[in-house]
């Protein structure tokens, strides 16, 4: 059974950093492209970022452009984002998926919420 | 950026009652668009995917057809657990896109 199990969110001030980490499980992980996409409160389904299976290729929404950053370790099986320069719109649940550009997001993480407050 | 338009964006019906949702692209998507149902509390989940294909485990009462600009997901006859909020997305340019969803309610 694939696994996802997303880690790393919680409070953090404006401008400030957080890591977010996806732990895999089920399936090999290094075949497939990997997602984030996050769900402000309230809100719909907003597509983040997403890193080919090898980890060389990689997306971002413009939103968080040069802001975010995802990367993979394929050795531990997990998938990161790194955030910087939070803002407070960035305050959503994150999911990680497997999926990408030629998969379906399928299946996702229960989420881990991310609030940028001071 | 391709964007997709869901209406409505609520729906009431009642259970035995025949769902139809849609989604609309602003350029077409060929069949590259899926459908998911997220529940409160919960992460989405694959319903539909190339437009028309059933995702595993989901029941024969999901359908769903479609091609170009214009989707349509429809439900047969809800079941109590089909009362959500179901999201449309399209895979056929970058940046991946979402539609607003349409929420299910009793």
């Amino acid at each position: 059974e694939v696994q996802l199990l997303e880690s790393g969110g919680g409070l953090v001030q404006p401008g400030g950093s957080l890591r977010l980490s996806c732990a895999a499980s089920g399936f090999t992980f290094s075949s497939y492209g990997m997602s984030w996409v996050r769900q402000a409160p309230g809100k719909g389904l907003e597509w983040v970022s997403t890193i080919s299976g090898s980890g060389d290729s990689t997306d971002y929404a413009d939103s968080v452009k040069g802001r975010f950053t995802i990367s993979r370790d394929n050795s531990k099986d997990t998938l990161y984002l790194q955030m910087n320069s939070l803002r407070a719109e960035d305050t959503a649940i994150y999911y990680c998926s497997k999926g990408s550009g030629n998969k379906w997001f399928d299946p996702w993480g229960q989420g881990t919420l991310v609030t940028v407050s001071s | 950026e391709i964007v997709l338009t869901q209406s409505p964006a609520t729906l009431s019906l009642s259970p035995g009652e025949r769902a139809t949702l849609s989604c609309r692209a602003s350029q077409s998507v060929s069949s590259s668009l899926a459908w998911y149902l997220q529940k409160p509390g919960q992460a989405p989940r694959l319903l539909i995917y190339d437009a028309s294909n059933r995702a595993t485990g989901i029941p024969a009462r999901f359908s769903g057809v479609g091609s170009g600009t214009d989707f349509t997901l429809t439900i047969s006859s809800l079941e109590p657990e089909d009362f959500a909020v179901y999201y449309c997305q399209q895979r056929s340019n970058w940046p991946l896109t979402f539609g607003g969803g349409t929420k299910v309610e009793i």
